[in-house]
C-alpha cells in the first residue's frame, strides 16, 4: 500500500524556519517525481514545489522562491522541504504528492500544519 | 504564476449533472493537454479524477468526465450523487516543472 506521511508542522513565529519531512513507503521511491502543495486555511490548493527523481529538477512557486527549498534521499525513502523567513501568509496544511501521470499526482500524504504567528 | 479561474460554487439535485470550468491561459490550459481535476472531502487530502484532460484513474466512477476548448477545461459529474459533495480543483502544468491549481469550486448536491 502506497503511504505518504508527512511531519516537521508546528507553530512558528514570523522568520524562523522548520523542516517538513515526507516519508514514502509502499512503492520504488526513487522511481518518482514529487511535489509540495499547501493549503491555507479555508483556502484552495496551491503547488509550492517540484523535484524530479534524482532532484536533477527542481522548482519553486513565485510566492516561496528564494525561502523554500526541496531535497530528497532516496535511500531514505524521504521527501523534504526546508522552509525559511516564514511570514504568516505561510500558514497552511503542506502535503507530499506523487508524480502519477503526466503532471497529476495520485498519492498525497494527510498533510502538516504549520501555523506563523507572533 | 496566477491560478487557473473556476467558479465558487455549483450545485444540482441527485441524479442531476454539474459542469465545472476551469479558465487559464495560453502559457498553461492552452498549450498543455495536463489538465488534472481533484476532489476534495473536508479534511480529507485531495483525490485525482481526472488526468490529462478527459482520462479517468481507475476506481473513478465513469460519471465524472473530462474536457477542454482552447483555455478552458471542464469537469463534467453526471448522475450527481450524495457523496459527490465536495471540493474540486482543476491544475495545470504551465511549463518549466511549474503546476497551477484552480480556484476551487464548491459542489453542493441539493
Amino acid at each position: 500500500e502506497v503511504q505518504l506521511v508527512e511531519s516537521g508542522g508546528g507553530l512558528v513565529q514570523p522568520g524562523e524556519s522548520l523542516r517538513l519531512s515526507c516519508e514514502a513507503s509502499g512503492f520504488t521511491f526513487r522511481d518518482y517525481n514529487m511535489i509540495w502543495v499547501r493549503q491555507a486555511p479555508g483556502k484552495g490548493l496551491e503547488w509550492v514545489s517540484y523535484i524530479s527523481s534524482y532532484s536533477s529538477a527542481k522548482n519553486y512557486a513565485d510566492s516561496v522562491k528564494g525561502r523554500f527549498t526541496i531535497s530528497r534521499d532516496n535511500a531514505k525513502n524521504s521527501l523534504y522541504l526546508q522552509v525559511n523567513s516564514l511570514r504568516a501568509e505561510d500558514t497552511a496544511v503542506y502535503y507530499c504528492a506523487r508524480y502519477g501521470r503526466t503532471w497529476s499526482f495520485d498519492y498525497w500524504g494527510q498533510g502538516t500544519l504549520v501555523t506563523v504567528s507572533s | 504564476q496566477s491560478a487557473l479561474t473556476q467558479p465558487p460554487s455549483a450545485s444540482g439535485s441527485p441524479g442531476q449533472s454539474v459542469t465545472i470550468s476551469c479558465t487559464g491561459t495560453s502559457s498553461d490550459v492552452g498549450t498543455y493537454d495536463y489538465v488534472s481535476w481533484y476532489q476534495q472531502h473536508p479534511g480529507k487530502a485531495p483525490k485525482v479524477m481526472i488526468y490529462e484532460v478527459s482520462k479517468r484513474p481507475s476506481g473513478v466512477p465513469d460519471r465524472f468526465s473530462g474536457s477542454k476548448s482552447g483555455n478552458t477545461a471542464s469537469l463534467t459529474v453526471s448522475g450527481l450523487q450524495a457523496e459527490d459533495e465536495a471540493d474540486y480543483y482543476c491544475s495545470s502544468y504551465a511549463g518549466s516543472n511549474i503546476l497551477v491549481f484552480g480556484t476551487g469550486t464548491k459542489v453542493t448536491v441539493l
